[in-house]
């Protein structure tokens, strides 16, 4: 089956302690993306890859790293978490089709994070 | 995008009724233009797109309208379902430009049965 899997789906964490977010896809997608999501303020991004080894910041990448050493895996490094970070996240996956990679953007079911 | 609010819009619409979600885009530069559906508990779902180069693009049930001189985008939904009830988003991006995407704000539609 075709998906994205995110890992943890739910984490309490404290502040200032050091976490991963794993995404992991199965469906050999060029383009990967983390997505947060706040009440009232939609999904903005934080990061993107458009292969391996490239990756750029999105609109919120304050606090957060993000790495591409496979095609398949994106995982989200929060170094020392605050509680503004607290949010709902999301990963995505996305092919290129004659350059147009937003074509059908796949995403995770999401990892609930609360950084106390 | 919609610019950044606290609430998010609500429409609610009877059940077999057309509705129609509005989203007003931010970027002239942006050529392409995505809606989302979102279930409760659930990641984003895409459900259609557009290029800059078209105003009007039909899928099942659905059709996205594109005005460009207005910077406006809509989704029209024909003959709801219950199903359809969730948080739709438009997204917008340049296709060939930045490889950012954009999201709205939401609306939620509920279906009333």
């Amino acid at each position: 089956e075709a998906q994205v899997t995110q890992n943890p789906r739910y984490l309490i964490t404290v502040t200032g302690k050091k976490l991963t977010v794993t995404c992991s896809q199965n469906m050999n997608h060029e383009y990967m993306s983390w997505y947060r999501q706040d009440p009232g303020l939609g999904l903005r991004q934080i990061y993107y890859s458009m292969n391996v080894e490239v990756t750029d910041k999105g609109d919120v990448p304050e606090g957060y790293k993000v790495s591409r050493k496979e095609k398949r895996n994106f995982p989200l490094i929060l170094e020392s978490p605050s509680p503004n970070q607290t949010s709902l996240y999301f990963c995505a996956s996305s092919s290129f089709l004659a350059g147009a990679f937003y074509n059908e953007q796949f995403f995770g079911p999401g990892t609930r994070l609360t950084v106390l | 995008g919609e610019s950044v609010g606290l609430h998010l819009p609500t429409l609610s619409v009877q059940e077999g009724d057309n509705s129609i979600i509005n989203c007003a885009y931010s970027n002239s530069a942006s050529d392409y233009f995505i809606w989302y559906k979102q279930e409760s508990g659930k990641g984003p779902q895409f459900i259609i797109d557009i290029r800059s180069n078209m105003d009007k693009r039909q899928g099942q049930r659905v059709t996205v309208l594109l005005n460009k001189t207005v910077k406006h985008l809509s989704l029209q939904i024909a003959a709801t379902q219950p199903g359809d009830s969730a948080v739709y988003f438009c997204a917008e991006t340049q296709l060939f430009g930045n490889e950012k995407l954009t999201f709205g704000t939401g609306t939620r539609l509920t279906i009333i049965p």
